[in-house]
């Protein structure tokens, strides 16, 4: 079965250091991925996705990057945390199979910056 | 332009209560539209799927219906329990990458 590990759970961070958010998925091969940010009492933002290995497509301009240096590894990073970076920020990849998608989220990581 | 509105906001409801959420979607192309249910804290997880052709679908307690002419949706919670507070997400899926995500409707359940 798949599976989605999304670390870490919380994390609290001063304003100015860097970030990295690790996703991985288990059980599938070649699947899209995606970041979202969900900021207090907000709707899920998408941040990026990824069809394949190096493949990043950016939905908003902001101060973090993401990377996938493997097939199933999907990374948000940060070289300078802002106040506004402060979030739950969910890793998801999707299938599409009989005319239907459907996304599989992380437990997510909600993030303070302080 | 794609987007999902959902309504109300917030809702609350006493135990053993029924209550109807609401969500409008502009998307194109259509594909599906799926309800999630997300805990707090938590990454949202499906509930119901409906595709274009289906006008209603059951989970258990929960109903979804879907208007494919108006372009609206709907989540009727039955006999709700102190287990259904929780933000209630309407997501219309165009087949491709593209996943439209509405703001959500919180659900408080009271005793």
């Amino acid at each position: 079965s798949q599976t989605i590990h999304q670390w870490p759970a919380t994390l609290v961070q001063p304003v100015g250091s860097p970030l990295s958010l690790e996703c991985t998925v288990e059980g599938t091969s070649n699947p899209n991925l995606y970041w979202y940010r969900q900021a207090a009492g907000r709707g899920l933002q998408l941040l990026f996705y990824s069809v394949g290995i190096g493949q990043i497509s950016s939905e908003v301009p902001q101060n973090l990057s993401a990377s996938r240096p493997q097939d199933r590894q999907f990374i948000l990073s940060s070289k300078k945390l802002l106040l506004s970076d402060s979030g739950f920020y969910l890793c998801a990849w999707s299938v599409h199979s009989q005319g239907v998608t459907e996304a599989f989220f992380g437990q997510g990581t909600r993030l303070t910056v302080v | 332009k794609n987007q999902v509105e959902q309504s109300p906001q917030s809702l609350i409801i006493l135990e053993g209560k029924n209550c109807t959420l609401q969500c409008n979607y502009t998307v194109s192309p259509f594909s599906n539209l799926r309800w999630y249910k997300q805990d707090t804290g938590r990454g949202p997880v499906s509930l119901t799927i409906m595709t274009f052709s289906e006008n209603t679908k059951s989970n258990g307690r929960y109903t979804a219906t879907l208007d494919a002419d108006t372009k609206q949706s709907s989540l009727h919670i039955t006999a709700s329990q102190l287990s259904d507070s929780a933000s209630y997400i309407c997501v219309a899926h165009t087949g491709g990458f593209k996943t439209i995500f509405g703001a959500g409707t919180r659900l408080f359940v009271k005793a």
